[in-house]
């Protein structure tokens, strides 16, 4: 069972350019919305999360929006550079899930300089 | 210094041997976890260990034992080695009450 769907699945973006990628959900459940970054070779490092009591969250170039009724949350990343280059992971998990993760599919970012 | 290790970071095994991944964390969190992600990225919680004890369990095969010496370490034992058991296996760790969760570098384990 599929809990959350991320897109697209490969992305091609511009040095400058607004990359932004999507996912949505199905347990209302969820109360954490993180997103991780992985480098080839390294493990998935948190990047930057979200709650639902808020839509937005900024933190430098990478912005999460979050959309309650319509169960659906994208990274967007302002500026994108080479070194942004990575795979994207959306994830959510419940308060009582004892911190297990859902992972989306992922997705390939590749910036262009 | 490294917050969560493992070792060791590569794996190369013949179907049917017995092998153990390590995890070790020393970031003071009382919370461990093993991730499978397989050869399309996918990440998949495998087990959860919280002060020891198991607290999550993925309906993974019998033949995969995790082991919890205390709050630091959180070990993968994995018995009669598949074929399909072929993947990177990730250790993660958090601070009970806390979401957030840190991951090792990674240990790829291929079976042939």
């Amino acid at each position: 069972q599929q809990q959350v769907k991320q897109s697209p699945q490969s992305l091609i973006v511009q040095k400058g350019g607004i990359s932004i990628i999507n996912c949505a959900y199905e347990n209302t459940a969820f109360d954490y919305f993180p997103w991780y970054q992985q480098f080839p070779g390294k493990g998935p490092a948190l990047l930057i999360a979200i709650r639902p009591d808020v839509s937005e969250k900024k933190e430098g170039r990478f912005t999460i929006s979050f959309n309650k009724s319509a169960k659906q949350f994208s990274l967007h990343i302002m500026d994108s550079q080479p070194g942004d280059s990575a795979t994207y992971f959306c994830a959510a998990t419940a308060g009582t899930s004892y911190g297990k993760l859902t992972f989306g599919q992922g997705t390939i970012l590749t910036v262009h300089p | 210094d490294t917050a969560v290790s493992q070792t060791p970071k590569y794996l190369v095994t013949q179907m049917g041997n017995d092998k153990s991944i390590k995890c070790e964390q020393n970031l003071g969190h009382d919370t461990m976890y093993w991730y499978k992600q397989d050869s399309k990225k996918f990440l998949k919680i495998m087990f959860s260990y919280n002060n020891k004890e198991l607290i999550i369990n993925e309906t993974v095969p019998n033949r995969f034992s995790p082991k919890s010496p205390d709050k630091a370490h959180l070990n993968l034992h994995i018995n009669s080695l598949e074929l399909g058991d072929s993947a990177v296996y990730f250790c993660a760790s958090s601070l009970s009450g806390s979401d957030e969760q840190y991951f090792g570098p990674g240990t790829r384990l291929t079976v042939t």
